[in-house]
């Protein structure tokens, strides 16, 4: 099973400042097969990101994705009011399935 | 418009049984992989089950293996999943969803189901 380490835990901004969300794996991912979700309070995940840098339908440009390999980043330009909830990663693997990182947080300051 | 509908939760007792539905409707069901992604109170998201387009291959994580069963029923648009020897540690919100052909994300998401195992 592939671990994935999100972090940090929780992240502390402003709105209007720049977000850099990180997600680790314990081993090689392929880009192709990561993915950014969010999550507001009570609500379904809603997927962001795909392919490790694809917006998906409907998604505003401040949110974006990168990396590879073991490490992959999803940044958010700057923070609106509503972007102020749970983040996750998920990947695929053909011989390991899927698995969610745990989350990462971002908060007012 | 494209929707996903879960039922079936409810309130178990360990060692018990329960089978989870999904009904979906706006798009060719046949198509689509699915699967069972559940959240346990405050916590975070855990992957389940999945089960391919044509219902021939399946997957599930270590912890339910030989508990759970998925299945699908495609003229019928509906996906289940049998859940048996329940504990507590499988009580969440279960969600089922669709994932994008040769992308592997979950593009579209139930609104979920609560099962509660409790004594």
């Amino acid at each position: 099973e592939i671990v994935l380490t999100q972090s940090p835990g929780t992240l502390s901004l402003s709105p209007g400042e720049r977000a850099t969300l990180s997600c680790r794996a314990s081993q090689s991912v392929s880009s192709s097969y990561l993915a950014w979700y969010q999550q507001k309070p009570g609500q379904t995940p809603r997927l962001l990101i795909y392919g490790a840098s694809s917006r998906a339908t409907g998604i505003p440009d401040r949110f974006s994705g990168s990396g590879s390999g073991t490490d992959f980043t999803l940044t958010i330009s700057r923070l609106e009011p509503e972007d102020f909830v749970v983040y996750y990663c998920q990947q695929y693997g053909s011989s390991t399935g899927f698995t969610f990182g745990q989350g990462t947080k971002v908060e007012i300051k | 418009e494209v929707q996903l509908v879960e039922s079936g939760g409810g309130f178990v007792q360990p060692g018990g049984s329960l089978r989870l539905s999904c009904a979906a409707s706006g798009f060719t069901f046949s198509s689509y992989a699915m699967h069972w992604v559940r959240q346990a109170p405050g916590k975070g998201l855990e992957y389940v089950s999945g089960i391919s387009s044509d219902g021939d291959n399946t997957f599930y994580v270590n912890s339910v293996k030989g508990r759970f069963t998925i299945s699908r029923d495609n003229s019928k648009n509906t996906l289940h999943l049998q859940m048996g020897s329940l504990r507590g540690e499988d009580m969440a919100v279960y969600f089922c969803a669709r994932s994008v052909p040769a992308r592997f994300s979950f593009d579209c998401w139930g609104q979920g189901t609560l099962v509660t195992v409790s004594s």
